[in-house]
């Protein structure tokens, strides 16, 4: 069964300071996606990054880097030089397969509050 | 990207009554809708899949007959809460995937509260 994985509730950090949410997943399927999505409070998703089960590369985009480890199942996003804006509820996803019509798991999230 | 819309962003319904939500592809054929229920400060929930004509496919732990799914088109899915009761008010978000996009979608959500 597949198992998206945020320990991290809540994290609290000052302005310009780096964070790093933490993801673990859980698959049998050799074939699978993870997702990071950025969910602000008016509600609506942000798609922040897809990552397929074969490209461990890890990817920058301006302030944002995620580092994917299949050794330890573990997809974490890194946010350098935090701002406010960067506040929000971050989740962490996986979608198994090929198929964009499979589902996706999602994360139980985690809730970043950047203070001025 | 793709777009899809939710309608309606926000609804008040009395307990007992029934409430309608669409959601649309806007410019994609949606062939496969999902549906998700987020209750305040959790994750979204997987509540059904449906495929365009066909039966909805639910999620253990979910009333097929009070969360009625309806995919008769390529662009409209509908969810239908009946005999709403308070405990059933949450953000419900839908997504959509199909022909010429390589990814699920996702609309704003619809926020519900019974009274």
């Amino acid at each position: 069964a597949q198992k998206v994985t945020q320990a991290q509730t809540e994290i609290s950090v000052v302005e310009k300071e780096d964070v790093t949410l933490d993801c673990v997943y859980e698959t049998r399927d050799t074939t699978y996606y993870l997702f990071w999505y950025k969910q602000p409070p008016s509600g609506e998703l942000v798609f922040l990054i897809r990552r397929n089960s074969f490209d461990e590369q890890n990817e920058i985009s301006g302030r944002y880097s995620w580092n994917f480890q299949k050794s330890t199942s573990s997809f974490n996003f890194t946010i350098t030089a935090s701002q406010v804006v960067d506040s929000a509820v971050y989740f962490c996803a996986l979608r198994e397969g090929y198929s964009s019509a499979s589902k996706i798991i999602f994360g139980s999230g985690t809730r970043l509050s950047i203070r001025p | 990207g793709a777009v899809v819309s939710q309608h309606p962003s926000w609804v008040i319904c009395k307990s007992g009554t029934s409430v309608k939500i669409e959601c649309r592809s806007l410019d994609f054929q949606a062939t496969t809708m999902f549906w998700y229920r987020q209750f305040p400060k959790q994750s979204l929930m997987l509540m059904a899949t449906s495929n365009e004509g066909s039966k909805a496919t639910y999620e253990q732990g979910v009333e097929k007959d009070k969360f009625l799914i309806n995919h008769a088109s390529l662009t409209l899915s509908t969810l239908t809460v009946t005999s709403a009761h308070p405990e059933d008010s949450s953000f419900y978000i839908c997504s959509a995937s199909g022909q010429g996009v390589n990814e699920q979608y996702f609309g704003p959500g619809t926020r519900l509260t019974v009274t």
